[in-house]
C-alpha cells in the first residue's frame, strides 16, 4: 500500500531553524515534493527531490533518503511569514502525487 | 505572467443543486489536475487530463462528479446533486509532461464550495 506521514503541528521561534520530517511508503516512486500553503491559499512549490541527498535553495533545504522512505524540509532564519502549512507529497508509479495532511508551522516572535 | 486561474473563487449552493467550476491552466502546460481539499488535510486527487484525454479518475469519485477538457486548454468540473459533504476547496493544477522539472504542478487559487 501507499501512505505518507508528517507531524500535524510544530512551533518555532523567529530567527531559528526548524526541520519538518516526512516518511512515506510506496512501491513506485518518482520523487518527493514539498509545498507551502498559507491559510486559505493554494499550495506553492518549494522543492523536488528524486535522488538521495540535500537540495538547498536559499533559506530552505530538502533532504531525501529513498532507502529509508524519509525526507525533511529545513527552514533557516525563520521569518513570521513562514507561518504556514508545509505539505509533503510523493509521486507514485502513475506519476500521481500522494499528499500528506500537512504540518502547520507556527512561528513565535 | 499568467498562472493557473479558477472561476468562481467562491460558490454557495443549496443541497441538490448542480455546480460547475472552470480552470484555465498555464498555456503551455499539457497536464491538468483536479483536487479537493478539506480543512487540515492535504489535497485529494480527483482526476487528471493529458491534453484533452482524461487519463485517470479517482476510485473515490462518485458518478455525480464529471470533468471535461474539450480542446486541451481549459477544463470544467461539474458536481451534480450536491451534498453537504461536497463542501471543500476545489483546486486545479497544471504541469508540463517534459522539461527540467517534469510534473511540477502549479496550483490555481481554488474554488471554495459551500453546500447549505
Amino acid at each position: 500500500g501507499q501512505n505518507i506521514d508528517q507531524p500535524t503541528e510544530m512551533t518555532a521561534t523567529e530567527g531559528a531553524i526548524v526541520q519538518i520530517n516526512c516518511t512515506y511508503q510506496t512501491s513506485g516512486f518518482n520523487g518527493l515534493f514539498w509545498y507551502q500553503q498559507h491559510a486559505g491559499e493554494a499550495p506553492t512549490f518549494l522543492s523536488y527531490n528524486v535522488l538521495d541527498g540535500l537540495e538547498e535553495k536559499g533559506r530552505f533545504s530538502s533532504f531525501l533518503s529513498r532507502s529509508k522512505g524519509y525526507s525533511y524540509l529545513l527552514l533557516k532564519e525563520l521569518q513570521m511569514k513562514d507561518s504556514a502549512s508545509y505539505l509533503c507529497a510523493f509521486m507514485d508509479s502513475n506519476y500521481q502525487l500522494i499528499w500528506g495532511a500537512g504540518t502547520k508551522l507556527i512561528i513565535k516572535p | 505572467d499568467t498562472g493557473v486561474s479558477q472561476d468562481p473563487r467562491h460558490k454557495i449552493t443549496k443541497r441538490g443543486q448542480n455546480v460547475t467550476f472552470r480552470c484555465d491552466p498555464i498555456s503551455e502546460h499539457n497536464r491538468l489536475y483536479w483536487y479537493r481539499q478539506t480543512l487540515g488535510q492535504g489535497p485529494e486527487f480527483l482526476t487528471y487530463f493529458q491534453n484533452e484525454a482524461q487519463l485517470e479518475k479517482s476510485r473515490l469519485l462518485s458518478d455525480r462528479f464529471s470533468a471535461e477538457r474539450p480542446k486541451g486548454s481549459f477544463s470544467t468540473l461539474e458536481i451534480q446533486r450536491t451534498e453537504q459533504g461536497d463542501s471543500a476547496m476545489y483546486l486545479c493544477a497544471s504541469s508540463l509532461e517534459y522539461g527540467t522539472r517534469p510534473y511540477e504542478q502549479y496550483f490555481g487559487p481554488g474554488t471554495r464550495l459551500t453546500v447549505t
